[in-house]
């Protein structure tokens, strides 16, 4: 079956440092791949996405590349800031529906 | 604006009752999914509809119940049957259940044994 497996958190930086969450999959067929953004006592939201190997998502200085060879798809950002402090989570969307199957979520945590 | 409303925010279930979680939208979406989030566990698909009258199990259906009678509305009953209710529940919808689509969540419902 599918899974995603993250990086324990919780990850600790100070702002302006450089951020890398790893995550790595496990899939049957060829899956689109997602990071998702949950703040403090809300929903999920989308942060990036890639449909193919390759293909490097990006959004709010957040980027993530989809390597077909080492089933990853490691979340970076190059300068954190404070307001970035939440929970992270990988996912990925196989065989055509959207049940996404999601990692355990890392929690990042930005000090000034 | 158009999103989620998912009510209440906290809620309370007493020993062998049945509580009834509510997520609304008005997205148009066709497909409306419940995921159950624990701590350090991540989210696990509990039911998720593809269309209005049908719906399908997740991975973790047993001791949950929907119902998708309008396209706007699919409610989560956690029955008594469900040994270990506490969690949080998140809500979602897409526009249909293809695989790249984006997933809109709710605030999610923080329920609670008392």
């Amino acid at each position: 079956g599918n899974s995603v497996t993250q990086m324990e958190g919780p990850v600790t930086l100070s702002e302006e440092a450089f951020l890398t969450i790893n995550c790595t999959y496990t899939a049957t067929g060829y899956p689109s791949l997602f990071w998702y953004v949950q703040y403090p006592g809300e929903g999920l939201q989308l942060l990036l996405k890639a449909t193919k190997a390759d293909d490097k998502g990006s959004n709010k200085g957040f980027e993530a590349t989809y390597r077909k060879e080492t089933t990853s798809f490691h979340l970076e950002k190059g300068s954190v800031q404070v307001s970035d402090s939440a929970v992270y989570f990988c996912a990925l969307s196989d065989s055509g529906y959207s049940t996404l199957t999601f990692g355990k979520g890392t929690m990042l945590l930005v000090s000034p | 604006d158009g999103g989620i409303t998912q009510s209440p925010k906290y809620l309370f279930r007493k020993e062998g009752q049945n509580v009834t979680l509510s997520c609304e939208q008005n997205l148009n979406h066709d497909a409306m999914y419940w995921y159950r989030q624990d701590p350090g566990q991540g989210l696990r698909l509990i039911y998720y509809s593809q269309i209005v009258n049908d719906f399908q199990k997740g991975d973790i259906a047993e001791g949950y119940s929907v119902s998708r009678e309008k396209k706007e509305s699919f409610p989560l009953t956690v029955t008594s049957a469900q040994k270990n209710p506490t969690a949080f529940y998140l809500c979602a919808s897409s526009v249909s259940t293809g695989t790249n689509e984006k997933l809109f969540f709710g605030s999610g419902t923080q329920l609670s044994v008392l």
